[in-house]
């Protein structure tokens, strides 16, 4: 059973240059997540999309772009990272947006170093 | 602005004994509420949920207590087991207009045998 499947699960990336972090589900889930995890800060919402094609921002939407042309994968863009794009990226899904008793599944991560 | 807070960024617990872990919410249109269980180098896992229509929610070792009125909600773990040393994240969302799960930041669980 796969789940979500995130690729790569690291990378070392010099400022400035583009990357795209690769986010696979099999699960059929209409929703889909990016969030990162920095230390003191949990988990904070990149950007969302509630259904194939469409796209909404989080919080932390700045830097980053994302495209949703099918239901199972969901890519970020780094246009031109910057060194506070450090972080660990989690990729997740959820059977349906306002489905009451639904949960949130995550990948396994992606570690991004940018220097 | 935080809207979903764990105050407590560690907690040590003797194995056998309970452990609790806390969380409070500022938005009071949250109605479903969420535990994760983080491992190193993993992703976030679920562990228990809560609707706000409940208080209390129990699947074996776990019981998930919310308090509406003052906006918290807890973890309880008994007993605890070595296996249960993580980074547990507590989230919540407004399910009629769920854009986002809202996660707290994180208590570092560790169980000493």
């Amino acid at each position: 059973t796969a789940g979500i499947t995130q690729a790569p699960t690291s990378q070392i990336l010099a400022a400035g240059r583009s990357m795209t972090l690769r986010c696979t589900q099999d699960m059929r889930h209409n929703a889909m997540y990016w969030y990162r995890q920095d230390l003191g800060l949990g988990l904070r919402l990149i950007h969302y999309s509630n259904t194939a094609g469409t796209t909404g921002k989080g919080e932390v939407p700045d830097g980053y772009s994302v495209s949703r042309a099918n239901t199972d994968d969901f890519p970020l863009t780094l246009a031109s990272a910057v060194p506070s794009q450090t972080s660990v990226y989690f990729c997740a899904s959820s059977r349906d947006r306002g489905h009451r008793g639904t949960e949130a599944f995550f990948g396994q991560g992606t570690r991004l170093t940018v220097v | 602005d935080q809207q979903v807070k764990q105050n407590s960024p560690s907690l040590s617990v003797q194995e056998g004994r309970i452990s609790i872990l806390n969380c409070d919410y500022t938005n009071s249109m949250f109605d479903y509420f969420l535990w994760y269980k983080k491992y190193p180098a993993e992703g976030p896992t679920f562990l228990i949920s809560i609707s706000s229509i409940k208080d209390k929610n129990e699947d074996g070792r776990f019981t998930v207590f919310l308090n509406k009125s003052a906006k918290h909600l807890s973890l309880h773990i008994v007993p605890s087991q070595p296996g249960d040393s993580a980074v547990y994240f507590c989230a919540a969302i407004e399910v009629s207009r769920a854009v986002q799960f809202y996660f707290g930041t994180g208590t570092s669980l560790t169980v000493i045998p």
